[in-house]
């Protein structure tokens, strides 16, 4: 079992839904990433958290540290929208590894 | 102005030669980073260095070597290239490492190199 795991892997909604993609974890950590990653492979650092809520245009990004659990939501999205978007936590032991989710593909039709 | 750039952006080369991929960032960071993305999309940490140190090295095979000659370049070097090698390669940069360790403030990441070893 991967100690990031994302939910869904895939995802397919129309233009303007409300968008929710999760990820948990199973090791303790000091901060979780969230990252976009476009068709053309560039990747661009979405938000760092380390405890609570953080929002930025139309996205907003949660943490819940004793659920070990964190959300990105995109309000009212849009086809540019679509890209992968990644989940990776920051945990403190040995030599402060970062462990990466797989990834949600995320598709926004117009 | 790209904050972090990657140079070549594609590289195809033989089995068994040796190739380097040069990494730049003008955001004034103290921390780089060099990711390897698998053919299943996972992001792999190879290095970080902060501050001309490195302080991560996963296991990596000591055919790949990060030289750093100031702190806004960590060039990735990697001798006797084989198939496996071939993947995507991230650059990335942070402000700083922070009290909860590297990796804990907000990257950057370059465009990539996608290496083919054929």
């Amino acid at each position: 079992k991967n100690e990031v795991e994302q939910s869904p892997q895939n995802l397919t909604a129309q233009e303007g839904e409300f968008i929710t993609i999760n990820c948990s974890y199973s090791v303790g950590i000091s901060a979780l990433h969230w990252l976009q990653q476009h068709p053309g492979g560039g990747i661009v650092s979405l938000f760092m958290l380390s405890s609570g809520k953080k929002k930025h245009g139309r996205l907003i990004a949660t943490i819940n540290i004793q659920e070990k659990h964190s959300s990105l939501h995109i309000t009212a999205s849009h086809p540019r929208d679509s890209a992968v978007y990644i989940c990776a936590v920051v945990s403190p032991r040995g030599n402060y590894q970062l462990i990466w989710g797989a990834g949600t593909k995320l598709i926004i039709k117009p | 102005d790209t904050a972090v750039s990657q140079t070549p952006k594609y590289l195809v080369t033989q089995m068994g030669n040796d190739k380097s991929i040069k990494c730049e960032q003008n955001l004034g960071h103290d921390t780089m980073y060099w990711y390897k993305q698998d053919s299943k999309k996972f992001l792999k940490i190879m290095f970080s260095y902060n501050n001309k140190e490195l302080i991560i090295n996963e296991t990596v095979p000591n055919r790949f070597s990060p030289k750093s000659p100031d702190k806004a370049h960590l060039n990735l070097h990697i001798n006797s290239l084989e198939l496996g090698d071939s993947a995507v390669y991230f650059c990335a940069s942070s402000q700083d490492w922070l009290a909860g360790g590297p990796g804990t403030d907000t990257q950057y990441f370059g465009p990539g190199t996608r290496l083919t070893v054929l």
